[in-house]
């Protein structure tokens, strides 16, 4: 079955701690991105990548940090200076130049 | 700032009539235009892309894109209570440009 992955589904973190948002991709797509989601927002882009070893920071990467080592993997690691990490965050990856872009089921992360 | 603009709703439908939803964009360059469906708690679902002036169907689905004028919409004919999400409009820039740009979505309520 192709599709995109993100675990875990619900993660719950202390202020002040690092974590990291897995993301995978078995569709062959080049581009892979990151999103956040608040209540009555619209999707924010945090990262994106188009080719293995690139990445561009999108409108709000500040506190987050990411890696595209293999072409199927896009990590995301939530630091602890983001300030409000709180949020529904979306993986998406795209296969070629008309931009679609394939969202994964996404990470609901809550730090207290 | 590319700007995608929204009206957030709710759009209230009886099942078995056609709902519109629309959305303008800002940027003239624009190429690609894409309509995605999120239900509550859950990730975006492409629905529909457009990339030229016209009528675009697919089902119960048509879009609709006017360049000239800046704006998108969508057409969903005979409403069933299950198309009850938000919709949301993405536009995407030049060809071969690898960013969308999303609204914050319109809400569609379809009562039986």
């Amino acid at each position: 079955d192709g599709g995109i992955t993100q675990s875990p589904k619900y993660l719950f973190r202390k202020e002040g701690q690092n974590v990291t948002l897995s993301c995978e991709q078995n569709l062959n797509h080049d581009a892979m991105y990151w999103y956040r989601q608040d209540p009555g927002q619209g999707l924010r882009l945090i990262y994106y990548s188009q080719i293995v070893n690139d990445f561009q920071k999108g409108d709000i990467a500040e506190g987050y940090s990411v890696s595209r080592e293999k072409k199927e993997s896009f990590p995301l690691t939530v630091t602890s200076a983001q300030k409000n990490p709180t949020a529904f965050y979306l993986c998406a990856s795209a296969p070629g130049k008309l931009g679609e872009q394939y969202f994964g089921p996404g990470t609901r992360l809550t730090v207290t | 700032q590319k700007e995608v603009e929204q009206n957030s709703g709710p759009l209230s439908v009886p099942e078995g009539a056609i709902a519109s939803l629309n959305c303008t964009y800002s940027d003239r360059g624009s190429q690609s235009f894409f309509w995605y469906r999120q239900y509550s708690g859950k990730s975006p679902e492409l629905i529909m892309s457009i990339y030229s002036n016209g009528d675009k169907e697919d089902g119960r689905f048509t879009a609709q894109l006017n360049k000239a004028s800046q704006y998108v919409s969508l057409l969903i004919r005979d409403s069933q209570p299950s198309d009850s999400a938000t919709y949301l409009c993405a536009v995407n820039g030049e060809a071969g440009y690898s960013t969308l740009t999303f609204g914050k979505g319109t809400m569609l309520l379809v009562s039986p």
